[in-house]
């Protein structure tokens, strides 16, 4: 399985720009980079997800290296109900698209 | 984006009791459905995936016996801890995906918190 490096914490200041790394150097070329967030005592919540290609969406930003070792979600205007664990995972092949959960990065946006 | 509900939100059973979690799928049909189990300050766990109307695939180091996963329909997934334990207190999560294609996500419900006392 494909596994994925994050930072364990972050900080970042209201209204800035949160730019989380993750690093996963041995994924293959049909597996996707999910991402997903939990706060506290709740369910993961989708964030978004890619191949390869740069993705956007309402809630952030996907931006994946050309060679896919690495990519780094953006949140581009962080609140303080930004403050969650984020976890970069990617997408078990052929076993029915399981996601196997790293540590995540505890991002903690302050005022 | 979709819902996946678990019923209840949290259960408090005493030692040696059965405990059933549902996970329900409210506006999609999840061909599958995944079992996740969480201790404080930690990661998530895969515990099990299972197929609608096919029997479980467990991870490995997880008892079959003692988390009775069932997968009758394309919107309902039910986890039985059986004989239940303290050290079985933890918080389960499931969560559900509407085909097996890799450009799907997972939907996640919210917990329940089991406390076995």
């Amino acid at each position: 399985d494909a596994k994925t490096t994050q930072p364990p914490s972050m900080d970042c200041a209201e209204g800035r720009a949160a730019n989380l790394p993750c690093n996963h150097s041995t994924i293959s070329g049909n597996e996707y980079v999910y991402w997903y967030r939990q706060i506290h005592s709740q369910g993961p919540q989708y964030i978004i997800h890619g191949l390869k290609n740069n993705e956007t969406n309402e809630m952030a930003s996907l931006i994946i290296t050309e060679d896919r070792k690495s990519s780094t979600l953006i949140l581009p205007h962080a609140t303080l109900r930004d403050t969650a664990v984020y976890y970069c995972i990617v997408l078990v092949y052929n076993q029915g698209g399981k996601l196997i959960f790293g540590q995540g990065t505890e991002l903690s946006v302050k005022p | 984006g979709a819902v996946v509900s678990q019923h209840p939100s949290w259960v408090i059973c005493k030692s040696g009791t059965s405990v059933k979690i549902e996970c329900r799928s409210l506006d999609f049909q999840a061909t599958t459905m995944f079992w996740y189990r969480q201790f404080p300050k930690q990661s998530l766990m895969l515990m099990a995936t299972s197929n609608e109307g096919s029997k479980a695939t467990y991870e490995q180091g997880v008892e079959k016996d003692k988390f009775l996963i069932n997968h009758a329909s394309l919107t309902l997934s039910t986890l039985t801890v059986t004989s239940a334990h303290p050290e079985d207190s933890s918080f389960y999560i499931c969560s559900a995906r509407t085909a097996e294609t890799m450009n799907t996500e997972a939907f996640f419900g919210q917990g329940t918190r089991l406390t076995v006392v």
